[in-house]
């Protein structure tokens, strides 16, 4: 199976970047995403890593590391409306098993 | 708008009873997975289809039950149903079994009295 962390809650402010931070443990792997949920709404994917390294995609970064079961999303130039729960996925086989999520809230 | 629809948008029941909610997939798309998102779960894989059939299994309840048809969409039956299944229920969909973007729908938020 998987296990997935990620921390609760993060506070930043208006501009600023954040770094959320994910580990997890996984007998198998196929990809490791991070998806952006506003409360009451659904999902939407932001990025996919399967191979060791960075992606870019505008304001937001995503790394992997495989050997170190590590996985990171940064957000870059923050704007009110990334306040949000940011959930890190992990693939194995074709199940696709989230973290409890973290809370970005984004201060003026 | 992600393409995905799913209905009810809301459902309040009572204990015991059985619902069924329906999700289409985007078009073209092949592959369906339901998810269960409840506060103290977080989002909670159930299971996933592929062009009909059973291809992954979560941690999905033996009171509920799934299917897809050959239409694609795709109906979630839940039965005997207890408190503790309140939840928002989501539908994603995806081009094939092995894609890696799964597109999700807007959810049913079911609460069961």
């Amino acid at each position: 199976g998987q296990n997935i962390d990620q921390p609760t809650e993060m506070t930043a402010t208006e501009g600023a970047i954040v770094q959320i931070n994910c580990t997890y443990q996984t007998s198998g792997f196929n990809g490791l995403f991070w998806y952006q949920q506003h409360a009451g709404e659904a999902p939407t994917f932001l990025s996919y890593n399967v191979l060791d390294g960075l992606e870019e995609k505008g304001r937001f970064s995503s790394f992997l590391s495989r050997s170190k079961g590590y996985s990171y999303l940064l957000l870059k130039e923050l704007q009110m409306k990334d306040s949000a729960s940011y959930l890190c996925a992990v693939r194995g086989d074709y199940k696709l098993s989230f973290g409890a999520g973290t809370t970005v809230t984004v201060r003026a | 708008d992600s393409g995905v629809t799913q209905t009810p948008k809301h459902l309040i029941t009572a204990t015991g009873q059985r619902v069924t909610l329906r999700c289409s997939p985007r078009s073209g798309d092949l592959s369906v997975y339901w998810y269960q998102q409840s506060l103290d779960q977080g989002l909670q894989f159930l299971i996933q289809y592929y062009n009909g059939e059973e291809r992954a299994k979560g941690n999905i309840l033996e009171r509920f039950s799934a299917q897809q048809f050959p239409d694609l969409h795709s109906e979630l039956n839940l039965s005997s149903l207890e408190l503790g299944d309140s939840a928002l229920y989501f539908c994603a969909s995806s081009l094939t079994s092995a894609s890696y973007e799964q597109y999700f729908g807007p959810g049913t938020r079911l609460t069961v009295t």
